[in-house]
């Protein structure tokens, strides 16, 4: 059984460009969630997606936007990258009629 | 609302020193409450759960018991090892049981375990 995978592992942007970060969920699973993690920072929930919607939001301008595909994987794209938004970005995902979430082990944007 | 306060860190033990990690909750409804680990570098590792009040979780040697008077969830190891050395982090999630909804995080507690 294939773990939660993320891509890419690391990225270096600017400030105002836009960036897309992939997500594949485990097997069996149809709901993904993103979250942020500022360095020393416990995660902080970006948005949940459920079949291709979206479903709650945590308190993250609009632009951060997200993506779900039928497959279950999923994208988070940031535009107009600002300096705070350096951070790991971690991908979870849930199913099969368990609440566990299981996370990817993460995209660090740094933004300069 | 729904919030999480870990003890602040950094926690340093010496190798098979008992560890406790204090974790209090405030939530609306009754959640489900976890344990992650998170070494460095890496992404975050479920370490354990309980899902009701009186529940204890376990798993390699860590324990929390789910305490609903005294909303808390606190993390024992009674003998911990260098390779425990990772930051903690407790969380709690309102959608009990099912697979919608969010994770709270506390801010996470650095353990460091030297030999």
């Amino acid at each position: 059984e294939t773990g939660v995978t993320q891509s890419p592992t690391h990225l270096i942007k600017t400030r105002g460009q836009q960036v897309t970060l992939r997500c594949s969920s485990q097997s069996g699973h149809n709901t993904v969630s993103w979250y942020q993690q500022a360095l020393g920072q416990g995660p902080q929930f970006i948005f949940q997606y459920y079949r291709e919607e979206e479903n709650g939001r945590g308190n993250f301008p609009p632009r951060f936007s997200g993506l779900q595909f039928p497959n279950y994987s999923s994208e988070l794209n940031v535009n107009a990258l600002e300096l705070d938004d350096s951070a790991l970005y971690l991908c979870a995902s849930s199913g099969g009629g368990a609440e566990t979430q299981y996370f990817g082990p993460g995209t660090r944007l740094l933004v300069l | 609302g729904n919030s999480v306060t870990q003890m602040e860190g950094p926690v340093t033990l010496s190798e098979e020193a008992f560890l406790t990690i204090n974790c209090t909750y405030t939530a609306t409804g009754y959640p489900s409450l976890f344990w992650y680990v998170q070494y460095p570098g890496e992404g975050l590792q479920l370490l354990l759960k309980a899902t009701k009040a009186d529940d204890k979780g376990s798993n390699k040697g860590f324990e929390a018991t789910y305490r609903k008077e005294t909303t808390s969830f606190h993390l024992e190891k009674g003998s911990v090892q260098v390779s425990d050395s990772a930051v903690y982090f407790c969380a709690l999630k309102t959608d009990r049981g099912s697979t919608l909804g969010r994770l709270y995080f506390g801010r996470g507690t650095q353990l460091t375990v030297w030999p």
